[in-house]
């Protein structure tokens, strides 16, 4: 079974300085990856996802991901935060088998001023 | 076109009692989701279902029942609340495959059982 471990669980940073949330799974087949953010008392929504092709992934509001298979990695990155990113991100995984996405537990970004 | 919509926003309940989440999407979406959120757990999913009429068991399904009556309708049953089901619950959606689609969250339900 696949599973996906968020290494931190609180990241603070100040605004304008880069961050990186990291993302490990543990899977051995091929995966499809996923970053979800959650604002204050909102529900999700998709941030980027890894299906196939470029290893390097964009998605919205400047964020980056980096998948890397040697290192069953799936970091998220962006080079200046903003307060307005302050939130909690979720990273996640699926299978080929028609399985529901696994979520890992969450970090929470915290942008300080 | 609204997206996910979840009823009620909160909840409170005695132990004991018995309560229907509803969740409705207007995108015609095949697959429908409930998990639950908990703090330091992230989200673990209770009940899916991969089409109108279909239901099948996620990860802590126990305590909890669902049913897909509508398509565009996904209700998550309480029978006998406990304190341990105190949670929020979120409700999402996907258009068809279950591995690759996007998933589009509802606003959550947060409930309180006493």
């Amino acid at each position: 079974a696949q599973s996906v471990t968020q290494l931190d669980s609180q990241v603070p940073v100040f605004e304008e300085a880069p961050v990186e949330l990291r993302c490990n799974y543990s899977s051995s087949v091929s995966v499809y990856l996923f970053w979800y953010v959650q604002y204050p008392n909102q529900g999700l929504q998709l941030l980027l996802k890894y299906l196939s092709g470029s290893t390097l992934v964009k998605g919205i509001n400047g964020f980056e991901a980096e998948f890397n298979k040697s290192q069953t990695s799936f970091h998220l990155r962006k080079p200046s935060v903003h307060i307005s990113d302050t939130a909690e991100y979720f990273c996640a995984v699926s299978v080929p088998g028609n399985t529901p996405l696994v979520f890992g537990k969450g970090t929470r970004l915290s942008v300080i001023a | 076109n609204a997206g996910v919509t979840q009823t009620p926003k909160f909840r409170v309940l005695k132990t004991g009692q018995s309560m229907t989440l509803l969740c409705a999407q207007d995108m015609n979406h095949e697959y429908m989701y409930w998990y639950r959120q908990d703090p330091g757990m992230g989200l673990r999913l209770i009940h899916y279902s991969v089409g109108e009429g279909t239901t099948a068991k996620g990860e802590v399904p126990d305590g909890y029942n669902v049913s897909r009556l509508k398509k565009q309708n996904f209700l998550l049953g309480l029978e006998s609340a406990a304190p341990s089901q105190t949670s929020v619950y979120f409700c999402a959606s996907s258009p068809t495959g279950i591995m690759t689609d996007t998933q589009y969250f509802g606003p959550g339900t947060r409930l309180t059982v006493l």
